[in-house]
């Protein structure tokens, strides 16, 4: 089993601040590797996928990078809409994911 | 619009049983895989289970092997996860989602709101 190492848990920013969430595989994905932002109560919203392939109608401010099994998330200028949960998913052997990264406001 | 609509949830006793659908709208439903996922209280997502377009292919992860199985009604666009000898570790949020693809085998490209089980006496 590939195992997903998140962090960090919990991030306080405040609106404008960059903001870059990490994602570590036990083993190289191959870059199948996708993100997603989570609100409560809603459903799950695709953000990137292949490590840094923006999901059509997804702002420029959110962007994926790395690869082998190291990747970032980053938000370059946090928006209000933009305090949520982050996780990540590899897709590269059956499907695991990060545990999840609170955005909340400093 | 793409829509995953769950239901099916509630307060069921341990070893009991339970089926969650999954109503599919606003696309082709018989070309996608089916997956499910869920939520335990203070957990990260963990995959379940995944049915791909026509059924022909299942899998499911190995924390609920033997006793959930998956299936889907193509003529009523609806998935379905049945649930066997419930634990009270089942309890969690159950999502569906649609892969990118019929097979079953990329990334989950929308998601459900999800449905609250909880096993419980």
């Amino acid at each position: 089993d590939i195992q997903m190492t998140q962090s960090p848990s919990i991030l306080s920013a405040s609106v404008g601040d960059r903001v870059s969430i990490t994602c570590r595989a036990s083993h190289d994905l191959n870059n199948y590797l996708a993100w997603y932002q989570h609100k409560p109560g809603k459903a799950p919203k695709l953000l990137i996928y292949k490590a840094s392939t923006l999901e059509t109608g997804v702002p420029s401010r959110f962007s994926g990078s790395g690869s082998g099994t190291e990747f970032t998330l980053t938000i370059s200028s946090l928006q209000p809409d933009d305090f949520a949960t982050y996780f990540c998913q590899q897709y590269n052997t059956y499907w695991t994911f990060g545990q999840g990264t609170t955005v909340d406001i400093k | 619009q793409v829509q995953l609509v769950e239901s099916g949830g509630g307060v069921v006793q341990p070893g009991r049983s339970l089926r969650l659908s999954c109503a599919a709208s606003g696309f082709s439903f018989s070309n996608y895989a089916i997956h499910w996922a869920r939520q335990a209280p203070g957990k990260g997502l963990e995959w379940v289970a995944v049915i791909s377009h026509d059924g022909s292919y299942k899998h499911n992860a190995d924390s609920v092997k033997g006793r959930v199985a998956i299936s889907r009604d193509n003529a009523k666009n609806t998935v379905y996860l049945q649930m066997n000898s419930l634990r009270p570790e089942d309890t969690a949020i159950y999502y569906c989602a649609r892969d990118l693809v019929s097979s079953g085998g990329f990334y989950f490209d929308y998601w459900g709101q999800g449905i609250l089980v909880t096993i419980s006496s």
